[in-house]
Parts: structure tokens; C-alpha cells; sequence
């Protein structure tokens, strides 16, 4: 089925370990997004990617890092995990032009740093 | 910059109640305006979005949305909520075609037998 895959769907990290969220689309958008999402806090912007091998800090990138790797797949990575980043974390893409305009979402990586 | 704010955080409505769930934004020019919606544990689903023309949008599930330029707002309606309706509902708004959109806190929504 069409839509953005994201692996993997819980994880449990130990202070100071690192790990890659993976996101792919197979909608052939240009514009991908890494998310964090937190209770009262909606949706908040980590980093995103306009376009095949440009990157963008959004508004909580510290900590953070991410790889467009190819036109599909977006990863964000985290190289000394924090408990502060315990979340939940949506990958997203963008249709192009304004009919299609919206994010797909994927399902989310519910990640908890002990 | 642009700026969604959702003032309810919390709505409970009865079984086959009317819903409304307020959405006001901040943008210069008129924005492309999207209602998302998310069961528990689960991922975001669009319900709508408004980017053009009518001012009063169709989505899925039953649900609807009007814009108002003069009040800068967006509330989504339904006329008779169901218990499966029972997720949070968040506002999203975007300045021009191809970037970020810029999401309310969302508004939980509770249905009471």
C-alpha cells in the first residue's frame, strides 16, 4: 500500500545509547519531516527535507540529526539519547502542488530513554 | 509567522450530540487550513483541508469545516458524534504549497454514552 513506513514502532534505549529512526515513502514526494510529539505539546517540527539532499533544522533539532538518503527514505538519528526525548516521533511527506498539498503520515516510533 | 491555536483542550460531547471544535489562525494571506485526526496509539489521518473556493469543506467520516476570513477561523462540525469519534483533533495551517504546516495543540475529544 501507498504511504510513509516508519521502523521501528517501539524501541527502548538506555541513557547515552544511540539509535535510527527509519521513514520511507513510495509516493515519490520531495518534501519529508521528522516530528516529536509530546502530551499537551501538539506536534512540534525537528528537522525536515524540502528536496533529495537538502536538510533543515525545524524548531527542536538539538540532539538530532537526520540523512536524506535517496528521494524515499528520511532517517533521524539520535547519538546519545537523552531522557528528555523520550517520545512519540512521526515521519511525514508532502504531495506537490496545492490539490495534493497535506501531509501522509506514518504510523510513529514510540521511543521511551530510561 | 503563522500560528494555529486550538483554545479547548478537552471537549466531551453525549452520543448523537452536535460537535464543534474551534480552530482560529494567524496568517497574512489567506493559508491552507487542514484538520487531522488521531485515534489512540495510532498515527494522523486527514479528515479535510481547505486551500481554495468553497468556504465550507466535506471530509471524511461526516465531518465538516468552514472557513471564515473575518474571524480567522476554521472549525470543523459534525452533526451527530459517535463513540468511535472519540480521538484527538488537531488544526494545522500552511503558508503556500510544498512546506511545513504549522499544527494547534490539539483538542481531545471525549463521548459519553
Amino acid at each position: 500500500n501507498a504511504g510513509v513506513t516508519q521502523t521501528p514502532k517501539f524501541q527502548v534505549l538506555k541513557t547515552g545509547q544511540s539509535m535510527t529512526l527509519q521513514c520511507a515513502q513510495d509516493m515519490n514526494h520531495n518534501s519529508m519531516y521528522w516530528y516529536r510529539q509530546d502530551p499537551g505539546m501538539g506536534l512540534r517540527l525537528i528537522y525536515y527535507s524540502a528536496s533529495e539532499g537538502t536538510t533543515d533544522k525545524g524548531e527542536v533539532p538539538n540532539g538530532y540529526n537526520v540523512s536524506r538518503l535517496n528521494k524515499r527514505e528520511f532517517s533521524l538519528r539520535l547519538e546519545s539519547a537523552a531522557p528528555s526525548q523520550t517520545s512519540v516521533y512521526f515521519c511525514a511527506s508532502i504531495g506537490q502542488g496545492a490539490r495534493n498539498y497535506g501531509y501522509t503520515f506514518g504510523s510513529g516510533t514510540r521511543l521511551t530513554i530510561v | 509567522a503563522q500560528s494555529v491555536t486550538q483554545p479547548d483542550i478537552h471537549i466531551t460531547v453525549s452520543e448523537g450530540a452536535s460537535l464543534e471544535l474551534r480552530c482560529n489562525y494567524s496568517y497574512g494571506a489567506t493559508p491552507y487550513l487542514f484538520w487531522y485526526v488521531q485515534s489512540p496509539g495510532q498515527g494522523l489521518q486527514l479528515l479535510l483541508k481547505y486551500f481554495s473556493g468553497d468556504t465550507l469543506v466535506q471530509g471524511i467520516k461526516g465531518f465538516e469545516a468552514e472557513f471564515k476570513r473575518s474571524q480567522s477561523s476554521f472549525n470543523l462540525r459534525k452533526p451527530s458524534v459517535h463513540w468511535s469519534d472519540a480521538a484527538e483533533y488537531f488544526c494545522a495551517v500552511g503558508a503556500e504549497a510544498g512546506t511545513a504546516l504549522i499544527f494547534g495543540k490539539g483538542t481531545t475529544l471525549s463521548v459519553s454514552s
